[in-house]
Protein backbone atom coordinates (compact mmCIF):
# COMPACT_ATOMS: atom_id res chain seq x y z
CA UNK A 1 0.00 0.00 0.00
CA UNK A 2 0.86 3.54 -0.89
CA UNK A 3 2.41 5.17 2.39
CA UNK A 4 1.33 8.72 1.07
CA UNK A 5 -1.83 10.46 1.13
CA UNK A 6 -3.15 13.63 -0.78
CA UNK A 7 -5.92 15.56 -1.94
CA UNK A 8 -7.83 14.31 -4.93
CA UNK A 9 -7.70 17.60 -6.97
CA UNK A 10 -6.88 21.18 -6.74
CA UNK A 11 -7.36 23.79 -9.16
CA UNK A 12 -4.46 26.85 -9.62
CA UNK A 13 -4.67 30.14 -11.75
CA UNK A 14 -2.04 30.17 -14.54
CA UNK A 15 0.86 31.74 -13.81
CA UNK A 16 0.13 31.12 -10.12
CA UNK A 17 2.71 29.29 -7.48
CA UNK A 18 0.59 25.46 -7.44
CA UNK A 19 1.33 24.23 -4.01
CA UNK A 20 0.58 20.50 -3.42
CA UNK A 21 0.83 18.70 -0.52
CA UNK A 22 1.31 15.31 1.00
CA UNK A 23 1.66 13.91 4.20
CA UNK A 24 3.92 10.66 4.54
CA UNK A 25 3.92 9.97 8.26
CA UNK A 26 4.95 7.11 8.52
CA UNK A 27 7.97 6.90 6.24
CA UNK A 28 11.32 5.69 7.47
CA UNK A 29 14.19 7.37 8.10
CA UNK A 30 16.27 6.38 4.84
CA UNK A 31 13.33 6.58 2.65
CA UNK A 32 13.13 8.85 -0.36
CA UNK A 33 10.01 11.19 -1.06
CA UNK A 34 9.47 11.08 -4.79
CA UNK A 35 7.25 13.15 -6.75
CA UNK A 36 5.85 12.35 -10.55
CA UNK A 37 3.05 13.67 -12.52
CA UNK A 38 1.26 11.81 -15.47
CA UNK A 39 -0.49 14.13 -18.02
CA UNK A 40 -3.21 11.68 -19.56
CA UNK A 41 -2.52 8.58 -19.88
CA UNK A 42 1.52 8.72 -20.62
CA UNK A 43 4.17 7.11 -18.83
CA UNK A 44 4.46 8.90 -14.97
CA UNK A 45 7.43 11.69 -15.96
CA UNK A 46 9.85 12.17 -12.56
CA UNK A 47 9.75 15.65 -11.19
CA UNK A 48 11.90 15.53 -7.95
CA UNK A 49 13.14 13.75 -5.10
CA UNK A 50 14.43 14.26 -1.93
CA UNK A 51 15.28 13.20 1.72
CA UNK A 52 15.39 15.46 4.11
CA UNK A 53 17.03 18.97 3.04
CA UNK A 54 14.79 21.00 0.50
CA UNK A 55 15.20 20.66 -2.90
CA UNK A 56 14.51 22.85 -6.61
CA UNK A 57 15.09 21.70 -9.78
CA UNK A 58 14.19 23.36 -13.36
CA UNK A 59 10.60 22.01 -12.64
CA UNK A 60 9.56 22.38 -9.37
CA UNK A 61 10.82 22.90 -5.44
CA UNK A 62 10.11 20.40 -2.80
CA UNK A 63 9.85 21.44 1.05
CA UNK A 64 10.36 18.66 3.36
CA UNK A 65 9.28 19.30 7.25
CA UNK A 66 11.81 18.69 9.29
CA UNK A 67 9.98 15.90 11.33
CA UNK A 68 9.71 14.18 7.37
CA UNK A 69 6.05 13.70 7.85
CA UNK A 70 4.96 16.15 4.84
CA UNK A 71 5.99 17.38 2.08
CA UNK A 72 5.25 19.92 -0.33
CA UNK A 73 5.68 20.28 -4.33
CA UNK A 74 5.95 23.68 -5.53
CA UNK A 75 5.22 24.83 -9.31
CA UNK A 76 6.21 28.25 -9.11
CA UNK A 77 4.74 29.70 -12.38
CA UNK A 78 2.08 26.84 -12.53
CA UNK A 79 1.32 26.88 -16.65
CA UNK A 80 -1.83 24.87 -18.78
CA UNK A 81 0.85 22.17 -19.60
CA UNK A 82 1.12 21.45 -16.13
CA UNK A 83 -2.37 19.96 -16.01
CA UNK A 84 -1.91 16.24 -14.76
CA UNK A 85 -2.34 13.99 -11.98
CA UNK A 86 0.81 14.85 -9.40
CA UNK A 87 1.73 11.61 -7.09
CA UNK A 88 3.95 11.50 -3.77
CA UNK A 89 5.30 8.32 -3.45
CA UNK A 90 7.57 7.09 -0.86
CA UNK A 91 10.91 4.74 -2.43
CA UNK A 92 10.43 1.33 -0.55
CA UNK A 93 13.09 -1.32 0.05
CA UNK A 94 16.57 -1.24 -0.27
CA UNK A 95 19.18 -1.48 -2.89
CA UNK A 96 18.20 -3.92 -5.45
CA UNK A 97 15.00 -4.43 -4.27
CA UNK A 98 13.15 -0.89 -4.48
CA UNK A 99 9.66 0.03 -5.73
CA UNK A 100 7.74 2.88 -6.17
CA UNK A 101 3.78 2.61 -4.73
CA UNK A 102 2.18 5.04 -5.98
CA UNK A 103 -1.37 6.43 -4.20
CA UNK A 104 -4.23 7.89 -6.32
CA UNK A 105 -2.15 11.02 -6.40
CA UNK A 106 -3.68 14.94 -6.83
CA UNK A 107 -5.44 15.92 -10.18
CA UNK A 108 -3.87 19.94 -10.86
CA UNK A 109 -6.05 21.46 -12.81
CA UNK A 110 -4.66 24.72 -13.85
CA UNK A 111 -7.21 27.26 -15.25
CA UNK A 112 -6.53 30.18 -17.46
CA UNK B 1 17.53 13.21 -23.66
CA UNK B 2 17.96 9.23 -22.96
CA UNK B 3 14.01 7.54 -22.66
CA UNK B 4 12.48 4.47 -21.92
CA UNK B 5 11.46 3.07 -25.40
CA UNK B 6 7.93 0.62 -25.01
CA UNK B 7 6.49 -1.07 -28.20
CA UNK B 8 4.34 -2.00 -29.87
CA UNK B 9 2.36 1.34 -27.94
CA UNK B 10 -0.88 -0.64 -28.94
CA UNK B 11 -1.80 -4.29 -28.59
CA UNK B 12 -5.10 -6.13 -29.40
CA UNK B 13 -4.90 -10.43 -27.94
CA UNK B 14 -7.68 -12.43 -28.03
CA UNK B 15 -8.69 -13.98 -24.85
CA UNK B 16 -5.98 -17.13 -23.82
CA UNK B 17 -3.26 -15.96 -26.02
CA UNK B 18 -0.10 -15.07 -25.17
CA UNK B 19 1.43 -11.54 -25.32
CA UNK B 20 5.38 -10.26 -24.97
CA UNK B 21 5.42 -6.58 -24.02
CA UNK B 22 8.90 -4.82 -25.11
CA UNK B 23 10.53 -2.47 -23.58
CA UNK B 24 14.55 -1.08 -24.00
CA UNK B 25 15.60 0.63 -20.59
CA UNK B 26 17.98 3.18 -20.44
CA UNK B 27 21.49 1.66 -21.57
CA UNK B 28 23.48 2.48 -18.29
CA UNK B 29 20.57 1.47 -15.67
CA UNK B 30 20.60 -1.48 -13.94
CA UNK B 31 17.24 -1.81 -12.62
CA UNK B 32 13.78 -2.61 -14.26
CA UNK B 33 10.42 -2.01 -13.23
CA UNK B 34 6.98 -3.23 -15.16
CA UNK B 35 3.56 -1.02 -13.69
CA UNK B 36 0.05 -1.68 -14.89
CA UNK B 37 -2.74 0.47 -15.03
CA UNK B 38 -5.99 -0.27 -15.92
CA UNK B 39 -8.08 2.24 -17.46
CA UNK B 40 -9.49 5.09 -14.67
CA UNK B 41 -7.40 3.50 -11.99
CA UNK B 42 -3.88 4.21 -10.25
CA UNK B 43 -0.66 3.20 -11.42
CA UNK B 44 0.27 -0.65 -9.63
CA UNK B 45 3.65 -2.10 -9.05
CA UNK B 46 3.86 -5.56 -10.92
CA UNK B 47 7.81 -6.59 -10.60
CA UNK B 48 11.27 -5.41 -10.21
CA UNK B 49 14.23 -6.84 -11.81
CA UNK B 50 17.58 -6.82 -10.79
CA UNK B 51 21.01 -8.11 -11.53
CA UNK B 52 19.22 -10.63 -13.90
CA UNK B 53 16.43 -12.04 -11.78
CA UNK B 54 13.30 -10.92 -10.26
CA UNK B 55 13.83 -9.15 -6.88
CA UNK B 56 10.50 -7.92 -5.92
CA UNK B 57 7.34 -8.39 -7.17
CA UNK B 58 3.68 -7.85 -6.58
CA UNK B 59 0.43 -10.52 -5.73
CA UNK B 60 -0.79 -9.81 -9.38
CA UNK B 61 2.45 -11.12 -10.46
CA UNK B 62 1.48 -14.57 -10.68
CA UNK B 63 2.18 -17.70 -12.51
CA UNK B 64 0.77 -16.34 -15.80
CA UNK B 65 3.22 -13.59 -16.09
CA UNK B 66 6.76 -13.66 -16.24
CA UNK B 67 10.09 -11.40 -17.09
CA UNK B 68 12.98 -11.41 -19.15
CA UNK B 69 15.97 -9.65 -20.46
CA UNK B 70 16.94 -11.80 -23.05
CA UNK B 71 20.05 -10.08 -24.73
CA UNK B 72 21.36 -7.37 -22.54
CA UNK B 73 19.35 -4.36 -23.74
CA UNK B 74 15.52 -5.40 -23.91
CA UNK B 75 13.41 -6.34 -20.95
CA UNK B 76 10.20 -8.28 -21.58
CA UNK B 77 6.92 -8.91 -20.06
CA UNK B 78 5.20 -12.21 -21.14
CA UNK B 79 1.37 -12.64 -20.37
CA UNK B 80 1.30 -16.56 -20.89
CA UNK B 81 -3.01 -16.71 -21.36
CA UNK B 82 -4.45 -13.34 -21.19
CA UNK B 83 -7.57 -12.88 -19.51
CA UNK B 84 -9.87 -9.98 -20.09
CA UNK B 85 -8.74 -7.83 -16.76
CA UNK B 86 -5.03 -7.84 -18.31
CA UNK B 87 -6.98 -5.33 -20.12
CA UNK B 88 -4.67 -2.02 -19.08
CA UNK B 89 -2.02 0.26 -19.96
CA UNK B 90 1.67 -0.78 -18.75
CA UNK B 91 4.55 0.62 -18.26
CA UNK B 92 8.24 -0.16 -17.96
CA UNK B 93 10.85 1.95 -15.72
CA UNK B 94 14.64 2.08 -15.23
CA UNK B 95 16.94 3.39 -13.00
CA UNK B 96 20.89 3.23 -12.28
CA UNK B 97 22.91 3.51 -8.75
CA UNK B 98 25.27 6.89 -9.18
CA UNK B 99 27.57 5.65 -6.34
CA UNK B 100 25.98 4.59 -3.38
CA UNK B 101 22.28 6.07 -4.28
CA UNK B 102 19.16 4.63 -6.66
CA UNK B 103 18.55 7.56 -8.99
CA UNK B 104 15.05 8.20 -9.88
CA UNK B 105 13.00 5.84 -12.31
CA UNK B 106 11.99 6.76 -15.83
CA UNK B 107 9.33 5.46 -17.40
CA UNK B 108 8.22 4.30 -20.79
CA UNK B 109 5.43 5.73 -22.82
CA UNK B 110 3.45 2.41 -22.09
CA UNK B 111 1.61 -0.34 -24.07
CA UNK B 112 -1.93 -0.37 -24.29
CA UNK B 113 -2.92 -3.79 -24.08
CA UNK B 114 -6.93 -5.11 -25.17
CA UNK B 115 -7.75 -8.15 -24.72
CA UNK B 116 -11.00 -9.30 -26.50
Amino acid sequence: DAKTTQPPSMDCAEGRAANLPCNHSTISGNEYVYWYRQIHSQGPQYIIHGLKNNETNEMASLIITEDRKSSTLILPHATLRDTAVYYCIVRVGTSGTYKYIFGTGTRLKVLA
Amino acid sequence: EPEVTQTPSHQVTQMGQEVILRCVPISNHLYFYWYRQILGQKVEFLVSFYNNEISEKSEIFDDQFSVERPDGSNFTLKIRSTKLEDSAMYFCASSMVRGRLNTEAFFGQGTRLTVV
